[in-house]
């Protein structure tokens, strides 16, 4: 079974600051991982994703995350927060193999304080 | 040109009756996908459709039925709607399983 953790519901930093979103994973295989971005009252749209190639990958806008095996994490970093950066966040996880079963965190909410 | 487009946008309805959401895909992807998302913002797979056939089938009551007449389209019917059921729909697409998703920008239901 495979599950994926937000470890903050919510998380805010001053425009200028980096910014950190954290996510852990759980996964019997090797897992694809994603994160997006969701502005108020829009979809969602795809940051970045990981498939098993560099372990650090880059991602639009300027944000990047790291693929952590040892510590099942796959954290959300921007060296500098954009007032245009506030919106929801979620992880996602996919295992391989077969018709991958895609489990989505439950969000981390990002304000970014003028 | 919108990849991937939902309709209605919103959709307000009293409890009892029936209605459809339409989706449809321009990029040639095999599987859509059918998403809810609650006041928490909580995402949950409802289906999951690759080139027309099932593949996903949460525990979504019977009356929610996806239907795709071709990989490029997946609707989603919805029988005697209830107060429960006033969510965000989203309609998402993937290349195969497992890869990124492309995501709708939403339906709103509202059931009054």
């Amino acid at each position: 079974a495979q599950s994926v953790t937000q470890l903050d519901s919510h998380v805010s930093v001053s425009e200028g600051t980096p910014v950190l979103l954290r996510c852990n994973y759980s996964s019997s295989y090797s897992p694809s991982l994603f994160w997006y971005v969701q502005h108020p009252n829009k979809g969602l749209q795809l940051l970045l994703k990981y498939t098993s190639a560099a372990t650090l990958v880059k991602g639009i806008n300027g944000f990047e995350a790291e693929f952590k095996k040892s510590e099942t994490s796959f954290h959300l970093t921007k060296p500098s927060a954009h007032m245009s950066d506030a919106a929801e966040y979620f992880c996602v996880v996919s295992e391989a193999g077969g018709y991958q079963k895609v489990t989505f965190g439950t969000g981390t909410k990002l304000q970014v304080i003028p | 040109d919108t990849a991937v487009s939902q309709t209605p946008k919103y959709l307000v309805t009293q409890m009892g009756n029936d209605k459809s959401i339409k989706c449809e895909q321009n990029l040639g992807h095999d599987t859509m996908y059918w998403y809810k998302q609650d006041s928490k913002k909580f995402l949950k797979i409802m289906f999951s459709y690759n080139n027309k056939e099932l593949i996903i089938n949460e525990t979504v009551p019977n009356r929610f039925s996806p239907k795709s007449p071709d990989k490029a389209h997946l609707n989603l019917h919805i029988n005697s709607l209830e107060l429960g059921d006033s969510a965000v729909y989203f309609c998402a697409s993937s290349l195969r399983p497992g890869y990124g998703y492309t995501f709708g920008s939403g339906t709103r239901l509202t059931v009054v």
